[in-house]
C-alpha cells in the first residue's frame, strides 16, 4: 500500500523563479494538506485541498498557490521565490473529516533551496 | 487559537534510560493530540494519538503519552531509550476532523551509548 509520494526530493532554484512541487496521497485518501518546515522549526500549515478546492489556508502570501486533480493528487506552486522560502515542504494526506481520529499521513518532503 | 509548547529543544539521555519529552497545549475546545517523529532527511511518522477515551495512549516503538486535561499536557515517555530513538519529535494539536495540525517547534532527542 503506497504511502504519500512527493516529487522531486530536492530542488535548487534562484530568487524570483517559480517552482512546482507534486504530491500523490496515500491510497484511499482524498484530502491533501501542505506544510512548510523551515530549518529547526515545526511544520507550518500552508493550505488544504479537498474536492479540487482550497478549503483552508494558513498565513502564507498569495505567492503560494495550489491545485488538486480529480485523482486527488496535488501541486504546490510558489512564485517569485525568496531566500526565506528555503525549507522542507511536506505533503500530508487524510480522508476528509477523519484527520482528528486517524491522523495525517506525511510524505518524505521536498527540500527546496533558494539561492 | 490553538498552540503547542515543547519544553526543551534538545534532550539527551543515556541508552537504557527513561525518555521524557514534554508537550503543553492551548486549546479552547477539546483537543486531539499527536506525537510525530522525524528521522534525518525524512518526513513525519505518527507515533501515537489521543482522540477520546483512555487518557494513557500507547504508540509504536514502546512510546506512550498521557493526556492530562488539568495540566494541559501530553508528555511523551519511553521506559528505556534505544540508539534508534535518536530523532526529532513533534507534538501537534487539532480540534476537528478537518482542522490543520498545529505543531510545536520540536525536540531533538539524542541517545548516548
Amino acid at each position: 500500500d503506497a504511502g504519500v509520494t512527493q516529487s522531486p526530493t530536492h530542488l535548487i532554484k534562484t530568487r524570483g523563479q517559480q517552482v512546482t512541487l507534486r504530491c500523490s496521497p496515500k491510497s484511499g485518501h482524498d484530502t491533501v494538506s501542505w506544510y512548510q518546515q523551515a530549518l529547526g522549526q515545526g511544520p507550518q500549515f500552508i493550505f488544504q485541498y479537498y474536492e479540487e478546492e482550497e478549503r483552508q489556508r494558513g498565513n502564507f502570501p498569495d505567492r503560494f498557490s495550489g491545485h488538486q486533480f480529480p485523482n486527488y493528487s496535488s501541486e504546490l506552486n510558489v512564485n517569485a521565490l525568496l531566500l526565506g522560502d528555503s525549507a522542507l515542504y511536506l505533503c500530508a494526506s487524510s480522508l476528509w473529516g477523519t484527520g482528528d481520529s486517524y491522523g495525517y499521513t506525511f510524505g518524505s518532503g521536498t527540500r527546496l533551496t533558494v539561492v | 487559537a490553538q498552540s503547542v509548547t515543547q519544553l526543551g529543544s534538545h534532550v539527551s539521555v543515556s541508552e537504557g534510560a527513561l525518555v521524557l519529552l514534554r508537550c503543553n497545549y492551548s486549546s479552547s475546545v477539546p483537543p486531539y493530540l499527536f506525537w510525530y517523529v522525524q528521522y534525518p532527511n525524512q518526513g513525519l511518522q505518527l507515533l501515537l494519538k489521543y482522540t477520546t477515551g483512555a487518557t494513557l495512549v500507547k504508540g509504536i516503538n514502546g512510546f506512550e503519552a498521557e493526556f492530562k486535561k488539568s495540566e494541559t499536557s501530553f508528555h511523551l515517555t519511553k521506559p528505556s531509550a534505544h540508539m534508534s530513538d535518536a530523532a526529532e519529535y513533534f507534538c501537534a494539536v487539532t480540534r476537528s476532523g478537518n482542522t490543520p495540525l498545529v505543531f510545536g517547534k520540536g525536540t531533538r532527542l539524542s541517545v548516548i551509548a
